[in-house]
């Protein structure tokens, strides 16, 4: 079974420049989830997805984040523009539509606000 | 809304030796608690997980204990080898159909051969 694919690995832009940034969940898991991980903390979740609704957002700045998944499988977040806080690892997980909610997480992409 | 407090923040015990790390949680109605491994630079990989209906369970060299009184759980490992070495994170999640993960800050687990 392949696992959740999450590109770019690695970028670097300048603050107040913008970033997108995208996820491929495991086939056949409905839930999709991105988190913000910042250095040294456990993950902290930025949105929920159950299909393609949003199911949770209460800790997204929405003011400079937003994401989509609109046919219900892929999606992407983006920030514009960015701020130094910003910089963190940036994951995406998946859950089955069965169970109690398992996730399974994808590598993550490192983001450098410089 | 639901906290999570994971202790200790880093442990570092010889290769051979026993690992305990420990969570608690603020909501008692909590049901659901995974344990995620994360090594350097890599994903966090679900290890084992424990529903509010069972007391303890194992695989392998490690185990999961809940206290649902207590309102704590706690993750031990037997037999520690340098590949244990890594961050380790607890999560709780309450049971609705969102599934949303609150995590513990990290245990950093350092196994010395």
């Amino acid at each position: 079974e392949a696992g959740v694919a999450q590109s770019p690995r690695y970028k670097i832009i300048e603050k107040r420049q913008s970033v997108a940034f995208w996820c491929n969940p495991i086939s056949g898991h409905a839930t999709l989830y991105w988190y913000q991980q910042i250095l040294g903390q456990g993950p902290k979740l930025l949105i929920q997805f159950q299909n393609n609704g949003v199911v949770d957002d209460s800790q997204l700045p929405k003011d400079r984040f937003s994401a989509e998944r609109l046919k219900g499988v892929d999606s992407t977040l983006k920030i514009q523009p960015a701020k130094l806080e910003d910089s963190a690892v940036y994951l995406c997980a998946s859950s089955p539509p069965t169970g109690w909610g398992e996730q399974y997480f994808g590598p993550g992409t490192r983001l450098t606000v410089t | 809304g639901e906290n999570v407090e994971q202790h200790p923040s880093t442990l570092s015990v010889q290769e051979g030796d026993s690992a305990v790390i420990k969570c608690t949680y603020s909501d008692s109605a909590s049901n659901y608690f995974p344990w995620y491994k994360q090594e350097l630079g890599k994903r966090p990989q679900l290890i084992i997980d424990i529903r509010s209906n069972v007391g303890e369970k194992k695989d392998q060299r490690i185990a999961v204990t809940l206290n649902k009184t207590a309102k704590h759980f706690s993750l031990h490992i037997t037999e520690t080898q340098p590949e244990d070495s890594a961050v380790y994170f607890c999560a709780a999640s309450l049971p609705s159909n969102t599934g949303k993960l609150i995590f513990g800050q990290g245990t950093t687990l350092q196994v010395k051969p």
